[in-house]
């Protein structure tokens, strides 16, 4: 069955500092990979999404994140971190074929000035 | 655009009523689904619809009824509230080819719901 995992459930960082956010999945075949955002009181909003192609996907807010097959990763990062960037991160993963979304639990980024 | 829209914001009900949470969206996508968030538990998918009269249970359907007589609204009904389903629920919508799970979800603000 396919899962999400994401490992880290808070992160600190300082701001102006870089940011990685882990996801790894299960998944038997290529996945439809998704990284959204939550800021509180608000839905989720799509920071990029991987399909196929170039393993290295751009987002909106500075955003990107790289699939590795081999790891079974597709981690979140950003060169330097806004305080605005304070909120609950998710990955996701759609399974080829079905109707069906995996979220992970999410990662709670707080953002030090 | 609206998006997708979500009614009430908030609610408290007490164990034992019924109550419906309204979603509608205007962005004519065939895709609809409804989850429900918890700490430490993430999203975890009640019900789907892929299009109008079409619905599916998710992950975790108990407790919970869908209908979809219009392509715009997918309500979820509480039937019997417990205390369990105290949560934050949300709405989500996205454009059907084929294999959906390819396609990014626009989520409504959620339903900050409480049982009592």
């Amino acid at each position: 069955a396919q899962s999400v995992t994401q490992p880290d459930i808070h992160i600190t960082v300082s701001e102006g500092a870089s940011l990685e956010l882990r996801c790894n999945y299960s998944y038997g075949a290529t996945p439809y990979l998704f990284w959204y955002v939550q800021s509180p009181g608000q839905g989720l909003q799509l920071l990029l999404k991987y399909f196929s192609g170039d393993t290295l996907v751009q987002g909106i807010k500075g955003f990107e994140a790289e699939f590795k097959r081999s790891q079974s990763s597709f981690n979140l990062r950003k060169p330097s971190v806004h305080w605005s960037d304070a909120a609950e991160y998710f990955c996701a993963v759609g399974a080829s074929g079905t109707y069906k979304y995996i979220f992970g639990t999410g990662t709670r980024l707080k953002v030090l000035a | 655009n609206a998006g997708v829209t979500q009614t009430p914001k908030f609610q408290v009900l007490k164990t034992g009523q019924s109550m419906t949470l309204q979603c509608a969206q205007d962005m004519n996508h065939e895709y609809m689904s409804w989850y429900r968030q918890d700490p430490g538990m993430g999203l975890r998918l009640i019900h789907y619809s892929v299009g109008a009269g079409i619905t599916d249970q998710g992950e975790v359907p108990n407790g919970y009824n869908v209908s979809r007589s219009t392509t715009e609204d997918f309500p979820l009904r509480l039937l019997s509230a417990a205390p369990s389903q105290t949560s934050v629920y949300f709405c989500a919508s996205s454009q059907g080819q084929g294999g959906y799970s390819n396609q990014p979800q626009h989520f409504g603000d959620g339903t900050r719901l409480s049982i009592l």
